[in-house]
C-alpha cells in the first residue's frame, strides 16, 4: 500500500468553480500536512501548512485534516483560471530527524475561464 | 522570503558527460535535498543532507552523488550522465519546522 494516495487528476472546472482536492494516506504518525503547488516547468510553491487535525484558511484556500481517516483536503473557493496548476500534498510526523516529507503525486488541476 | 536558487533552467548533455547541479539557498536552512521529477513518478528523493560535509541516500540514489562543503550550497553530480537521468532536478531546503522550500528546477536532457 503506498504512504500517499492522491487523484491524479486531471481535473477541469469552470472559472469560479469550488474545487475539492484530496489525499489519503496509511502512516498514522504523520503530524505535518502541506500543500504545495505547482505551475507548469516550475518548482513546487508552498501553498498551505497545517499541523494535526483541524482546518486552516488563508483566503480563498481551506486546508482541512481529518486524523481519524486519515484523510486531507484542500478547497479552494471562487476558482481562477491562474489557479490552474498540479497541486501536491505533502506530509511527515514529528520524529524524522532530517524531515524528510512524504509527498503524493499531485493532481493536476484546470480552470477553465 | 526564503530562496532557493539553481543554476541553470535548463541544460543539455551528451551520454558520459559528468554533470553538476548546483543549488544556494539563503535562509540558513540546516536541511537540503534534491528530487527528480517524471511524469506518473511524482517526486523522489535522491539524496538530502543535514548537515555541512553529512550526506544521507533518499530512495534513488545509483548514478548520484551529492557535496555540501558550505552550509548554504549543496551540489549534485551525476558522474556519467546516462539518457535515463533526463528529467527535472529540484532542490529543497528546510529549516526544523519540517516545511521545505523548492528551487525552480532544472530540466536536464541527456543526449
Amino acid at each position: 500500500q503506498k504512504e500517499v494516495e492522491q487523484d491524479p487528476g486531471p481535473l477541469s472546472v469552470p472559472e469560479g468553480a469550488i474545487v475539492s482536492l484530496n489525499c489519503t494516506y496509511s502512516n498514522s504518525a504523520f503530524q505535518y500536512f502541506m500543500w504545495y503547488r505547482q505551475y507548469s516547468r516550475k518548482g513546487p510553491e508552498l501553498l498551505m501548512y497545517t499541523y494535526s487535525s483541524g482546518n486552516k484558511e488563508d483566503g480563498r484556500f481551506t486546508a482541512q485534516v481529518d486524523k481519524s481517516s486519515k484523510y486531507i483536503s484542500l478547497f479552494i473557493r471562487d476558482s481562477q483560471p491562474s489557479d490552474s496548476a498540479t497541486y501536491l500534498c505533502a506530509m511527515t510526523d514529528s520524529g524524522a530527524g532530517s524531515y524528510q516529507l512524504t509527498f503524493g503525486k499531485g493532481t493536476k488541476l484546470s480552470v477553465i475561464p | 522570503d526564503v530562496k532557493v536558487t539553481q543554476s541553470s533552467r535548463y541544460l543539455v548533455k551528451r551520454t558520459g558527460e559528468k554533470v553538476f547541479l548546483e543549488c544556494v539557498q539563503d535562509m540558513d536552512h540546516e536541511n537540503m535535498f534534491w528530487y527528480r521529477q517524471d511524469p506518473g513518478l511524482g517526486l523522489r528523493l535522491i539524496y538530502f543532507s543535514y548537515d555541512v560535509k553529512m550526506k544521507e541516500k533518499g530512495d534513488i540514489p545509483e548514478g548520484y552523488s551529492v557535496s555540501r562543503e558550505k552550509k548554504e550550497r549543496f551540489s549534485l553530480i551525476l558522474e556519467s550522465a546516462s539518457t535515463n537521468q533526463t528529467s527535472m532536478y529540484l532542490c529543497a531546503s528546510s529549516s526544523d519546522s519540517g516545511t521545505q522550500y523548492f528551487g525552480p528546477g532544472t530540466r536536464l536532457t541527456v543526449l
